[in-house]
This record gives structure tokens, sequence and C-alpha cells, in this order.
């Protein structure tokens, strides 16, 4: 069974940074590409970032690009993503996603605020 | 604001069809996408239901019945998630995606659908 099981979130104040981390299981996890989704609270679904099964290639959303980095360590089946310079904007439930949407995990929430 | 325009909401009643529709900006050429979709129940993650390209090139989601389906109105620049005989479960939000090369992934704004 795939599972995708994401931590790391909680309270951090304007500036500050968090590491997300998402366990995979279930799968091959170094052939799929991965991917970062978020939800502020009572809203639509935000592309994040993205990166390639190899590392090679990632890429960023506007509002994150040059704050957020993605990252993966295949032979611990983990996907990362740190999070600087955090914004109110950022708060949201931050799901880890395989490839292009097949399984998301539940998300872990990010609330930034003073 | 999301760049795929989906109208906010829908209704439809039990055993009738719900059609969704999802219109690309007119610089994204809807015939060279895959429009993947997705159904969001409250409190749970959004749940993948399948992807059309054409009508030989498509796929369903694990699990997901045939009376989802996709389709493409080229002339609208749209794309369509055909729900037929609507079920009382089908009550979601419903978000539609696309995946341009090197390019940010891009999705809907969400359609929530109720079933009258």
């Amino acid at each position: 069974e795939v599972q995708l099981v994401e931590s790391g979130g909680g309270l951090v104040q304007p500036g500050g940074s968090l590491r997300l981390s998402c366990a995979a299981s279930g799968f091959t996890f170094s052939g799929y590409s991965m991917n970062w989704v978020r939800q502020a609270p009572g809203k639509g679904l935000e592309w994040v970032s993205y990166i390639s099964t190899s590392r090679n290639a990632t890429y960023y959303a506007d509002s994150v690009k040059g704050r957020f980095t993605i990252s993966r360590d295949n032979a611990k089946n983990s996907l990362y993503l740190q999070m600087n310079g955090l914004r109110d904007d950022d708060t949201a439930v931050y799901h880890c996603v395989r490839g292009r949407g097949g399984y998301w995990g539940q998300g872990t929430l990010v609330t930034v605020s003073s | 604001q999301p760049v795929l325009t989906q109208p906010p909401s829908s209704s439809a009643s039990p055993g009738e069809s719900a059609r969704l529709t999802c219109t690309l900006p007119s610089d994204i050429n809807v015939g060279s996408y895959n429009i993947y979709w997705y159904q969001q129940k409250p409190g749970s993650p959004p749940r993948y239901l399948l992807y059309y390209y054409s009508d030989s090139d498509k796929g369903q989601g694990s699990g997901v019945p045939s009376r989802f389906s996709g389709s493409k109105d080229a002339s609208a620049n749209t794309g369509i998630l055909l729900i037929s005989g609507l079920q009382s479960e089908d009550e979601a939000d419903y978000y539609c995606m696309i995946w341009p090369s090197n390019a940010p992934v891009l999705f809907g704004g969400g359609t929530k659908l109720t079933v009258l």
C-alpha cells in the first residue's frame, strides 16, 4: 500500500523557518518524481514545488522561489521542503504528492503567525 | 488567482449528470495538454480521478468508477469532467490541473459540486 506521511509542520513566526519531511513507503520511491502542494484554510490547491527522480531538476512556484528548497533522499525514501522567510500567506496544509497526483499524503499544517 | 478557470459551484440531482468545466487561458492550448482531475471531500486529501488528453490517450485512477469521464472542448479551450449517474457520495470539491513541461503546475480554483 502506498503511504506518504508528512511531518514537521507547526506554528512559526513570520520570517522563521521550518523543514517539512515526507516519509514514503509501499512503492519504489526513487522511481517517481515528487511534489509539494499546499492548501490554505478554506482555499483551493496551490502547487509549490517539484523534484525529479534523480534530483537533477527542481521547479518552484513564483510565490516561494528563493525562499523554499525541495530535496529528496532516495536511500531514506524521504522528501523534504526547507522553508525560510515564512510569511503569513504561507499558512496552509502542505501535502506530499507522488508524481502527477496519483497519491497524496494527509498533509501537515504550517501556521505562520506572530 | 488560479490560471485555470472553474465555476465555483455546480449542482445536480441524484441520477443526473454533472458537467464540470476547466477553461484554460487563451495562451495555453487545451489540445496540447493532459487535463488531470481530482476530487476532494472535507477533511481528506485530494483523490486522483483521471486524466484526459484524447479519446485514445486517457487514464482512470485506481478504483475510480467509469461514470467519471473526461473530454475536451477545443472550441472553448476547455477540459471537461463528466459525472454520470450522480450519487450523494459524489458531493465534493473538484479540481483540474495541467502540467506544462518545464513550467509550473497549474491548478483550477475548484468547483464545489452539490448533489441535491
